[in-house]
């Protein structure tokens, strides 16, 4: 059972586009939601977290929306620009016990912006 | 910038042979991880340890085996490569109040022929 759904598996924009990226999870138990960016050749990379206790959070053009009733978030990228070309991941965060977590990724969504 | 290192990059071998990954962190960290990476991207948890002498197995089985005997070393092992272990396998480490953040290295791609 896939905890954590990551919709589209694919995008393609033209340069200033707002591409859009949405994750749903089941478990209301996760309590951090990161976003992960992945280049080729590269290891994914933290790019931005949200807590459930928050509706959105800005760090430049990357944006995390979060509803909680519906169990679902979502990252945008405005301006975005074909630097931002990467796979993206979202994933969800539970305490395994202690100061232990455990990551629940999403499939990964790849990312294409056009000049 | 992450301090966490992957060696090989690259490996292609032949089947039957026994390979170690290695991966290598500078941070003091306490958690370390082992991923599989599907080409169609999808990543997998195959090992994590939470600690020196402590190794798990995560969400996918793997033939694979790890070891944990220093903290900032996490080897994993095929004692026998197969063509079905062609992958990349991507290696991670995270601190006690990281909420789950992961530092991930840059990865190893392994191709058995």
């Amino acid at each position: 059972q896939q905890q954590v759904k990551q919709s589209p598996q694919s995008l393609i924009v033209q340069k200033g586009g707002i591409p859009i990226i949405n994750c749903a999870y089941e478990n209301t138990a996760f309590d951090y939601f990161p976003w992960y960016q992945q280049f080729p050749g590269k290891g994914p990379a933290l790019l931005i977290a949200i807590r459930p206790d928050v509706s959105e959070k800005k760090e430049g053009r990357f944006t995390i929306s979060f509803n909680k009733s519906a169990k679902q978030f979502s990252l945008h990228i405005m301006d975005s620009q074909p630097g931002d070309s990467a796979t993206y991941f979202c994933a969800a965060s539970l305490n395994s016990g202690g100061s232990n977590y455990k990551l629940t990724f999403g499939k990964g969504t790849l990312l294409t912006v056009n000049p | 910038e992450a301090d966490i290192y992957q060696t090989p990059r690259y490996l292609v071998i032949g089947t039957g042979k026994k390979i170690t990954l290695e991966c290598s962190q500078t941070m003091g960290h306490d958690k370390m991880y082992w991923y599989q990476q599907d080409p169609g991207m999808e990543l997998h948890l195959i090992h994590y340890s939470y600690g020196v002498n402590s190794t798990e197995k995560g969400d996918l089985s793997s033939e694979s085996t790890v070891s944990r005997i220093r903290t900032e070393h996490f080897p994993l092992t095929l004692e026998s490569a197969r063509p079905s272990h062609t992958s990349q396998y991507l290696c991670a480490s995270s601190d006690t109040g990281g909420l789950g953040e992961l530092f991930f290295g840059e990865g190893s791609r392994l191709t058995v022929l």
